[in-house]
């Protein structure tokens, strides 16, 4: 079963703008991690940030977390077209021996 | 250094039938774990092989079996598929219980 949801579902905005993505959960966590899927393809690992962290920064992408409300956001800012992707938030209980991954968002950037 | 390969990539299967799928991790990696990924949907987490023993098994019947080899590559079989067994299969690999990294996925149809 999925952990959590993502939220919105579907996104489009205009090349350059930034992109908000939500991610709620259920459970305790050790980590959560966001990932970024092309074309029903493989899943690339882009941030991770443990539970005793609110924010993390990697190069244009913010993620924050709020243990107390089970949620995490995904910011994408001065979005590029080749951002357009499916984007999961995935959360881990202890370590990494199982993810738990939610319903993902599919981002559209128009050019 | 090549990354974690999955083969074979697309594959169509009859109900009933069985299949095998087959995973090489990323060098020096000693940890595998498979995730089913249907249309539309995050992955869901099947099982993690280390040291070529399940160490974690998610929700999924007896129908779905594995096996890791002293290589540390790893087998997927499904037998008496169903219509619902059709997905993207992913396979992650890790050192221990580090970062996954995952695999293009082989997409199965079942007809």
């Amino acid at each position: 079963s999925q952990q959590g949801e993502e939220d919105p579902q579907a996104l489009s905005i205009q090349e350059g703008e930034n992109a908000t993505m939500n991610c709620s959960y259920k459970t305790s966590i050790n980590n959560l991690q966001w990932y970024r899927q092309n074309s029903g393809r493989g899943l690339v690992h882009l941030i991770l940030i443990r539970s005793n962290e609110r924010e993390k920064h990697s190069g244009r992408l913010r993620v924050t977390l709020d243990t107390s409300k089970k949620s995490s956001s995904l910011l994408i800012t001065a979005s590029r077209a080749a951002d357009t992707a499916s984007y999961f938030c995935a959360t881990a209980n202890f370590g990494n021996e199982k993810l738990t991954f939610g319903t993902g968002t599919r981002l559209t950037i128009i050019p | 250094d090549a990354g974690v390969t999955q083969s074979p990539t697309h594959l169509i299967k009859t109900r009933g039938q069985q299949v095998t799928l087959r995973c090489s991790p990323k060098s020096g990696h000693d940890t595998v774990s498979w995730y089913q990924q249907a249309l539309g949907q995050g992955p869901q987490f099947i099982f993690q092989y280390y040291e070529e023993e399940e160490r974690q098994r998610g929700n999924f019947p007896d129908r779905f079996s594995g096996h890791q080899f002293p290589n540390y590559s790893s087998e997927l079989n499904v037998n008496a598929l169903l219509l619902g067994d059709s997905a993207l299969y992913l396979c992650a690999s890790a050192i221990g219980l580090g970062e996954q990294y995952f695999g293009p996925g082989t997409r199965l149809t079942v007809t």
